[in-house]
């Protein structure tokens, strides 16, 4: 079974401060189909990356991914307080499309 | 810009029906796979069903298979999810999304529709 493992579960940091979250794969990721998104509390997710580290239309460049094979990062340097909220990382390519569990941003 | 509108939720008893419809305006929806995902604190983001632009590619998670069915109509730029056998654990918020390709990543979300099944 394909499993996507996200750490930390929570990460607390202050403004200005850098995020670097964890992806793990329990196989290897074809061709780097891994993407991010964020979830803000009450809202649908968006799209943040994908191919492991191209961006998404309008998002800032504080968001970076990068990673290859079952190791995947997102780095949100500068954090600001909009940036609280779920990040998700997904493996496509094939079914079944496969999410990980979320890392919860919080801005103290 | 585009936009994906759902409408269709609500609450049902197990063992009954419920048809979600997703409809989509500011891409051209005949050339666009389109994919349901539902959401519930106990299963995380959990994927559903995928539909290719002409309906000729269909595929289902193992755990809605022969419960749900995926279809659209591309003249009225709509999809649906027709949710049959409904069981406790469906209950989820569902989301009609849109896909970059088959099994691409997923580029636009609608709002969720909430729903329940209860016992």
């Amino acid at each position: 079974e394909f499993v996507l493992t996200q750490s930390p579960g929570t990460l607390s940091l202050s403004p200005g401060e850098r995020a670097t979250l964890s992806c793990r794969a329990s196989q290897r990721v074809s061709s780097n189909y891994l993407a991010w998104y964020q979830q803000i509390p009450g809202q649908s997710p968006r799209l943040l990356i994908y191919g492991a580290s191209t961006r998404a239309t309008d998002i800032p460049d504080r968001f970076s991914g990068s990673g290859s094979g079952t190791d995947f990062t997102l780095t949100i340097t500068r954090l600001e307080p909009e940036d609280s909220a779920v990040y998700y990382c997904q493996q496509y390519g094939n079914s079944p499309v496969i999410f990980g569990k979320g890392t919860k941003v919080e801005i103290k | 810009q585009v936009q994906l509108v759902q409408s269709g939720g609500g609450l049902v008893n197990s063992g009954g029906s419920l048809r979600l419809s997703c409809a989509a305006s500011g891409f051209t929806f005949s050339d666009s796979y389109m994919i349901w995902i539902r959401q519930s604190p106990g299963r995380g983001l959990e994927y559903i069903s995928y539909i290719s632009g002409t309906s000729s590619f269909i595929d289902y998670a193992d755990s809605v298979k022969g419960r749900f069915t995926i279809s659209r109509d591309n003249g009225r730029k709509s999809l649906y999810l027709q949710m049959n056998s409904l069981r406790v654990d469906d209950t989820a918020v569902y989301y009609c999304a849109r896909s970059s390709h088959w099994f691409g990543e997923i580029r636009h979300w609608g709002q969720g529709s909430l729903v329940t099944v209860s016992s």
